[in-house]
């Protein structure tokens, strides 16, 4: 089975620009979140998706959004880059439910993650 | 809300030493608790999770951790390690209610050394 899969690898944009990046969850997985990780830092939480809405937002401006697709896929933009927006993006997907059969924890799965250079 | 403290940021250890890497959570809720391995360049690998029941946890790679709960903690350990070992290792947590949404700590890099 493929794993998560995030695309593009790598990014090189200039400040002031905008940027999408996407992220395509295990299949049969309902739940996307995306993490920031700076250089020399662990991951930080920026939003999570389940059945295509919000479900949490983690402590990043408005610049940064992001939406949930039909097929659970999910792309992360991010308006007005700045330096401080260099980082790796990572995205987890799980099976996200907490009600029914599979209430409980179900485990993350992380993708690659997309370096994003802003020059 | 959660927090996580990796009190070494960095962890020199010679091949086939033991060695000991540590976490301490902060919460007001139950927690799952968790060590991910990231080698350079890569994403984020679970070595271990701890959910409930027994206190030692057994991951991948020979690696364990043991969940403390009156000193909020949850170290990782590895009796032998390998060159392989070198890698960056995070601790994470996340509540019950909202498994979801991780606070990771700052994360400690293992230096395995020949």
């Amino acid at each position: 089975d493929a794993g998560v899969t995030q695309s593009p690898t790598h990014l090189i944009k200039t400040r002031g620009q905008h940027v999408t990046l996407r992220c395509s969850p295990i299949s049969g997985h309902k739940s996307v979140s995306w993490y920031q990780q700076v250089l020399g830092q662990g991951p930080q939480f920026i939003f999570q998706y389940y059945e295509k809405e919000e479900r949490g937002r983690g402590n990043f401006p408005d610049r940064f959004s992001a939406r949930q697709f039909p097929n659970y896929s999910s792309e992360l933009n991010v308006n007005a880059l700045l330096l401080g927006d260099s980082a790796l993006y990572l995205c987890a997907s799980s099976w996200g439910g907490t009600s029914g059969s599979r209430a409980g924890f179900n485990e993350q799965f992380f993708g690659p993650g997309t370096r994003l250079t802003v020059l | 809300a959660q927090s996580v403290t990796q009190l070494d940021s960095q962890v020199p250890v010679f091949e086939e030493a033991p060695v000991e890497l540590r976490c301490n959570y902060s919460s007001s809720v139950s927690v799952y608790l968790f060590w991910y391995v990231q080698y350079p360049n890569q994403g984020l690998q679970l070595l271990l999770k701890y959910l409930s029941g027994s206190t030692l946890v057994k991951g991948i790679n020979g690696f364990e951790a043991e969940f403390n709960k009156s000193q909020t903690s949850f170290h990782l350990r590895k009796p032998s390690v390998h060159i392989s070992d070198t890698a960056e290792y995070f601790c994470a947590v996340s509540a019950q209610y909202n498994f979801n949404k991780f606070y990771f700590g700052s994360g400690t890099k293992l230096n395995v050394k020949p």
